[in-house]
């Protein structure tokens, strides 16, 4: 079992640096894929992308040249930066886990973060 | 990527009766050397993380009552709720995990009739 619980702040101004937390706790096996996921309010999932293994990285090319996934691994936790925000990146955050290769089974609540000034 | 598109958007069923949900991928998802449909569906509920159901297309995931079934293969899925429940009203989605990017459908909101 894995318990995710993403933290960081609800408001971000235009043009800053979205940066989430995701604290990871029961089973933080470094052979899981950690992963960021967003849903905009009242629409649907969106793959941002995921670190595993010594720090490998795969992203959406959609977001690629903006994001950055890294992790802490004596924190167990893993983290999410995306710079440049615009109201677009308005969102549920949510971190979520799986086998390398593998289905989404374990996820966080989700964390709301408005994009505005 | 690999484009999910579902059908229908929205569907409206009567309590106890069955519905059917579709997902089609623009790529197969099938991995030839293992046999497997890199597909899942999941459940959402207003305020909730999404819920995995069912994985390699069509197994349940432990603790997901059996009236939720999975079928297909390479391009075209099907969710089932052999009878509904007023619990089973929620928002399900697709994904695929054959191949990054992962791709979510857009989603089919499920209401009782």
């Amino acid at each position: 079992q894995v318990q995710l619980q993403e933290s960081g702040p609800g408001l971000v101004k235009p043009s800053e640096t979205l940066s989430l937390t995701c604290a990871v706790s029961g089973d933080s096996s470094s052979s899981y894929y950690w992963s960021w996921i967003r849903q905009p309010p009242g629409k649907g999932l969106e793959w941002i992308g995921y670190i595993y293994y010594r720090g490998s990285t795969s992203y959406n090319p959609s977001l690629k040249s903006r994001v950055t996934i890294s992790v802490d691994t004596p924190k167990n936790q893993f983290s999410l930066k995306l710079t440049s925000v615009t109201a677009a990146d308005t969102a549920m955050y949510y971190c979520a886990t799986s086998w390398p290769g593998e289905y989404y089974r374990f996820w966080g609540q989700g964390t709301l973060v408005t994009v505005s000034s | 990527d690999i484009v999910m598109t579902q059908s229908p958007d929205s569907l409206a069923v009567s309590l106890g009766e069955r519905a059917t949900i579709n997902c089609k991928s623009s790529q197969s998802v099938l991995y030839s050397s293992n046999n497997k449909n890199y597909l899942a569906w999941f459940q959402q509920k207003p305020g909730q993380p999404p819920k995995l159901l069912i994985y390699w297309a069509s197994t349940r995931e432990s603790g997901v009552p059996d009236r939720f079934s999975g079928s297909g293969s390479g391009t075209d899925f099907t969710l089932t709720i052999s009878s509904l429940q007023a619990e089973d009203v929620a928002v399900y989605y697709c994904q695929q995990y054959y191949r990054t990017p992962y791709t979510f459908g857009q989603g089919t909101k499920l209401e009782i009739k």
